[in-house]
């Protein structure tokens, strides 16, 4: 199995912030890496896949960078809709890990 | 768009035997692989396996394939995970959802049925 490592595990912030979250992979995944966004109570929504391919109708704000190891989802100028749980999760083995998430809360 | 909705919750005793349904709406579903995933209290999400019912592959996690069984019925768009000899360690959300990496795709999960709940306890 990969293993997924997400960076910090709870971050602070405020609305109109710049904020990055970190997911680390202990082997290559080349770019088979996706970011999801879920609120409480809800199904995942799919952000970023192939790690900086925004899906359709997610904002601009949102972008994914990273290659191999190493991988970023970065959320520009905060929004109140923002505050939520975040994941990425590898698709190139068939295990198709996730990480153990990121809460965003609002400081 | 193509929408998945999920049967609902479910309350199981230890070793019974666990079927949820998720169908799909709204567009293409036979060409698509349809993965199961659930989210165990205080765990990862969880990779079970995923289908594609046009060619009928299946695969399985390997810490699960003796226990769960996913298959189709293309004619009502409806796909089925069934998970036997439950025990409380199978109390999670168990979510359908389109994608995920099997023996012919690729690609993340881009749509997610809404979520079953199923707790198992004596």
């Amino acid at each position: 199995d990969i293993q997924l490592t997400q960076s910090p595990s709870t971050l602070s912030a405020s609305v109109g912030d710049r904020v990055t979250i970190t997911c680390r992979a202990h082997l290559s995944i080349p770019n088979w890496l996706a970011w999801y966004q879920q609120k409480p109570g809800k199904a995942p929504r799919l952000l970023i896949y192939g790690a900086s391919t925004l899906e359709s109708g997610v904002p601009s704000r949102f972008s994914g960078s990273g290659s191999g190891r190493e991988f970023t989802l970065t959320i520009n100028s905060l929004q109140p809709d923002d505050f939520a749980t975040y994941y990425c999760q590898e698709y190139f083995t068939y295990s198709n890990s996730f990480g153990q998430g990121t809460k965003l809360e609002i400081k | 768009q193509v929408q998945l909705v999920q049967s609902g919750a479910e309350v199981k005793k230890p070793g019974s035997s666990l079927q949820v349904s998720c169908k799909a709406s709204g567009g293409t579903f036979s060409s698509s692989v349809i993965s199961w995933v659930r989210r165990a209290p205080g765990q990862r999400f969880e990779w079970m396996g995923g289908i594609i019912p046009m060619h009928g592959t299946v695969n399985y996690a390997q810490n699960l394939r003796d226990r769960v069984t996913i298959t189709t019925d293309e004619s009502t768009g409806t796909a089925y995970m069934e998970l036997n000899n439950l025990t409380s360690e199978d109390t999670a959300v168990y979510y359908c959802a389109r994608g995920g990496r099997t023996t012919l795709t690729q690609t993340a999960f881009d749509v997610w049925g809404q979520g079953t709940l199923v707790s198992v306890s004596s």
